[in-house]
């Protein structure tokens, strides 16, 4: 299994620009999620999505949007890249249910982006 | 409202020392506690988790972390520290009465320095 796994690693964008985080896991996770991390700050969820078809805001969505049409794809978008918006964004998935390994959640390598 | 503290930026010690990292937490009804791990330009991995049971957790990389309900901690603790332990670690915490599998949340970090 790859795990979750996120492009692109690293991008460079103007102010006003959009773009794609793409995001994938292949462990038959209900769970995925994003996150967004600033120094000194740790992690903060933007979206999270239960199961394909439903998504819902975490604690810093504005100025992004998701969609989750498959189990595997939870991809971000930017729509208006703002300065604020510099950060390095995680994804991560997880299994819940009722039984069995609960709500451990598995990262992926992060993209790092930049708007300037 | 759920809230963790992770009271020291950076934790130093020498290879061979034992480590703790701290961790306290707030929540109002029962805790689901972890411990992920961060190396430079990764994402973060999974170390431990407790749910229910034994207050000790022992986990990956010879890391373990006691449960203390009644000074509201989770502090990870290694015996013998090693220089590649060196790494970003978060601690993480939800209600398990009141919040959701997607309403984890994290400490801003402590940085462990192992030196020779």
């Amino acid at each position: 299994n790859a795990g979750v796994t996120q492009t692109p690693k690293f991008r460079i964008l103007k102010i006003g620009q959009s773009m794609t985080l793409q995001c994938t896991q292949d462990m038959n996770h209900n769970y995925m999620y994003w996150y967004r991390q600033d120094p000194g700050m740790g992690l903060k969820l933007i979206y999270y999505s239960v199961g394909a078809g439903i998504t819902d805001k975490g604690e810093v969505p504005n100025g992004y949007n998701v969609s989750r049409s498959t189990t595997e794809d939870f991809p971000l978008r930017l729509e208006l890249a703002a300065p604020s918006q510099t950060s390095v964004y995680f994804c991560a998935s997880s299994y819940v249910s009722t039984s069995g390994d609960r709500e451990t959640q598995y990262f992926g390598p992060g993209t790092r982006l930049l708007v300037l | 409202a759920q809230s963790v503290a992770q009271p020291e930026d950076q934790v130093n010690v020498a290879e061979g020392n034992p480590l703790t990292v701290k961790c306290t937490y707030s929540v109002s009804g029962n805790p689901y506690l972890f411990w992920y791990v961060q190396y430079p330009n990764r994402g973060l991995q999974f170390l431990l988790k407790y749910i229910t049971g034994d207050n000790l957790v022992k986990g990956s990389y010879g890391f373990e972390a006691e449960f203390n309900k009644s000074q509201t901690s989770f502090h990870l603790k290694k015996p013998s520290a090693l220089v590649s332990d060196s790494a970003l670690y978060f601690c993480a915490v939800r209600d398990a009465d009141t919040g959701t599998a997607s309403k984890l949340t994290f400490g801003t970090g402590t940085r462990l320095q192992v030196t020779l």
